[in-house]
């Protein structure tokens, strides 16, 4: 596609509900980046993807957090059993190489959880 | 830990001012560097980059940038700035140490009035 796109744009959900945040990189890009940015912060790496191996996931905060990209394509961002503190602006990236190469940037979702 | 910071959260300036962002960096190894700016509603977009050679690199939009070694920054300047220089910029860096995950500042928003 013509830049990274994520969905959905935002996301209000109730605590303890899982939520798949969803993103589709730019074609044809290797790397795939998933980051969280909490209001008045910068955003912070979660995990990363190199086609469909995840590289690294340290960013990952707990085991309720959980990443996805079988085709090395489409990825999905899952969080189990949502709680209040889970709600931020989730923003993903994809680069066209793997390593120190230019992140483009989706919209991000913004998900709250009451 | 390696970190990023930025030294102002908010600036407010009047249009043909100059504007000059701090940033620097905790790492002594070898860095990529980042500007990136986000319009009101729009997404992350990157203004310059740097990855060796001529410390002084030039962005989109007028911006520039200059990675001085020895004081770990990578400080953002304008000459004159326009109304719709208005945004969020943030201060990105790769290191060797964690190839491809961003490490971002916290961002400072700017404001320029006309």
């Amino acid at each position: 596609g013509a830049g990274v796109s994520q969905s959905p744009r935002y996301k209000v959900t109730k605590r303890g509900q899982d939520v798949a945040l969803r993103c589709d990189p730019i074609s044809g890009h290797v790397s795939l980046y998933w980051y969280r940015q909490a209001l008045g912060q910068g955003p912070e790496f979660l995990t990363y993807f190199n086609y469909e191996a995840q590289q690294d996931k340290s960013g990952l905060p707990n085991d309720r957090f959980s990443a996805e990209r079988p085709e090395g394509s489409i990825s999905t961002l899952t969080i189990q059993r949502t709680e209040q503190r889970d709600s931020a602006m989730y923003r993903c990236a994809s680069s066209l190489f793997a390593g120190n190469n230019e992140q483009f940037f989706g919209p991000g979702t913004r998900l709250t959880v009451l | 830990a390696q970190s990023v910071s930025q030294h102002n959260h908010h600036v407010i300036l009047s249009e043909a001012a100059s504007l000059e962002l701090g940033c620097n960096y905790s790492y002594g190894g070898t860095v990529n560097l980042f500007w990136y700016v986000q319009y009101p509603g729009q997404h992350l977009q990157l203004l310059l980059k740097y990855f060796s050679g001529d410390p002084l690199v030039k962005g989109i939009k007028g911006f520039e940038a200059e990675f001085i070694k020895s004081k770990f920054s990578f400080n953002l300047r304008k000459p004159s700035v326009q109304w719709s220089d208005t945004a969020e910029y943030f201060c990105a860096v790769i290191t060797t140490d964690s190839w491809g995950k961003f490490q971002f500042g916290a961002g400072t928003q700017v404001v320029v009035t006309p």
